[in-house]
Order: structure tokens, then C-alpha cells, then sequence
């Protein structure tokens, strides 16, 4: 089983500062990492796939990087909406399974 | 307007069962790749179950042999059945659409409807 571990567990930043959020997989899952933003009481929203493609609508002040084992989630100037936890997810493909890493909250300094 | 909508949650005991359910509006349920993935309170996300457009089910080792996947093709609907609850299932259930080409991730995702397993 593939494990994703993000880090750090909590990014205490300001407004117009830069995040940059790391996952680090197990073993290598190619190009194959999304992110997800989630705030409290909703659910996830998809933000990049395929390690550095935006969903529709996410602007671009988002952007992800990394293939093999080491992926970035990079928010260039945080805007006070962004403020959320952060989670990446893979897929593995024998038996199907999909996992998720442990999250990472970005909260105001 | 691609939509999911969860109902069906509630508080059970210990050993009980539920059925949760998803009604999907704006595309089909049996065209695509449907999950409910969880999240306990606090917690991070945990994937639950996969029902495939040619209607291959696919578990969580948590939940094999206590949950089901299902649907309903007339009404547009995905399902899961849980039985044997254990308090460890208390969580919010979301379902999602896998994406259809490489099943590489949810979108778009429900709102949640929370099961709390409690005494």
C-alpha cells in the first residue's frame, strides 16, 4: 500500500505570503497526485490533478508540481479564502484503492 | 449542473444498520465511476468503496464484508448499505465521481451526510 505523507501538519502564514506544501509518496505513483482544499463543514474540493493540471475554476494563483514520489502544492500569494486544510490523493491500481495523505492546515498568522 | 446530494445518515447503535444514499443530477451514475469515501470526526479522508460503470465493487479492507455498494440505475442513484456497525465507522460519508478516463481523482464530491455509531 502507498503511503502519503504531507507535510508541514500546519503552515501559520499571512494574506499575499507564499505557501508551499509538500506530499511524499511511498513509492513512485508516476505523475498520478491530487490535491483537494477543504473547509470546515464542507467537502473537498478539487484543486490540481495529474500532479500539475488545475480543475476547472481554480484560479491560477494555484499551481502543483513533483512527479515520482515528491509533489509540491504551491499557493503564490494566499488570499483570505485560501486558508483551509490541503490533502493530496493517489490511486493504486491493483487491488483498485484510492488513498489520501493526512492533510495540511494552512492557517493565519 | 453536476450535482450529488447524500441523505441517510443518522445515529445507529452499535451493530446496526444504514443504508446511505446518493441522487446524482446533470450526468449518469451508471455511466461513470462512483465512490463514498469518509472522514471521521477531526480526521483526515478515508477512501470507502468504488462501484465501476460495469459494476465491479472494490472495498476498504475496514469495511469488507460489512458494507455494500450499490445502485440504482432507474433513479439515479448510488447506495451503501452498512451493516455491523462499529463505533470506528462514525464519520462524515461523501459520495464522488471518480474521474472517468483515469480514475485518478473525485470530482465532484457531495456534500456529506454524517453516521454517528454510538450507544
Amino acid at each position: 500500500e502507498i503511503v502519503l505523507t504531507q507535510s508541514p501538519a500546519t503552515l501559520s502564514l499571512s494574506p499575499g505570503e507564499r505557501a508551499t506544501l509538500s506530499c511524499r509518496a511511498s513509492q513512485s505513483v508516476s505523475s498520478y497526485l491530487a490535491w483537494y482544499q477543504q473547509k470546515p463543514g464542507q467537502a473537498p474540493r478539487l484543486l490540481i490533478y495529474d500532479a500539475s493540471n488545475r480543475a476547472t475554476g481554480i484560479p491560477a494563483r494555484f499551481s502543483g508540481s513533483g512527479s515520482g514520489t515528491d509533489f509540491t502544492l504551491t499557493i503564490s500569494s494566499l488570499e483570505p479564502e485560501d486558508f483551509a486544510v490541503y490533502y493530496c490523493q493517489q490511486r493504486s491500481n491493483w487491488p483498485p484503492s484510492w488513498t489520501f495523505g493526512q492533510g495540511t492546515k494552512v492557517e493565519i498568522k | 449542473e453536476v450535482q450529488l446530494v447524500e441523505s441517510g445518515g443518522g445515529l445507529i447503535q452499535p451493530g446496526g444498520s444504514l443504508r446511505l444514499s446518493c441522487a446524482a443530477s446533470g450526468f449518469t451514475v451508471s455511466s461513470n465511476y462512483m465512490s463514498w469515501v469518509r472522514q471521521a470526526p477531526g480526521k483526515g479522508l478515508e477512501w470507502v468503496s468504488v462501484i465501476y460503470s460495469g459494476g465491479s465493487t472494490y472495498y476498504a479492507d475496514s469495511v469488507k464484508g460489512r458494507f455494500t455498494i450499490s445502485r440504482d440505475n432507474s433513479k439515479n442513484t448510488l447506495y451503501l448499505q452498512m451493516n455491523s456497525l462499529r463505533a470506528e465507522d462514525t464519520a462524515v460519508y461523501y459520495c464522488a465521481r471518480l474521474a472517468a478516463a483515469a480514475l485518478n481523482w473525485f470530482d465532484p464530491w457531495g456534500q456529506g451526510t454524517l453516521v454517528t455509531v454510538s450507544s
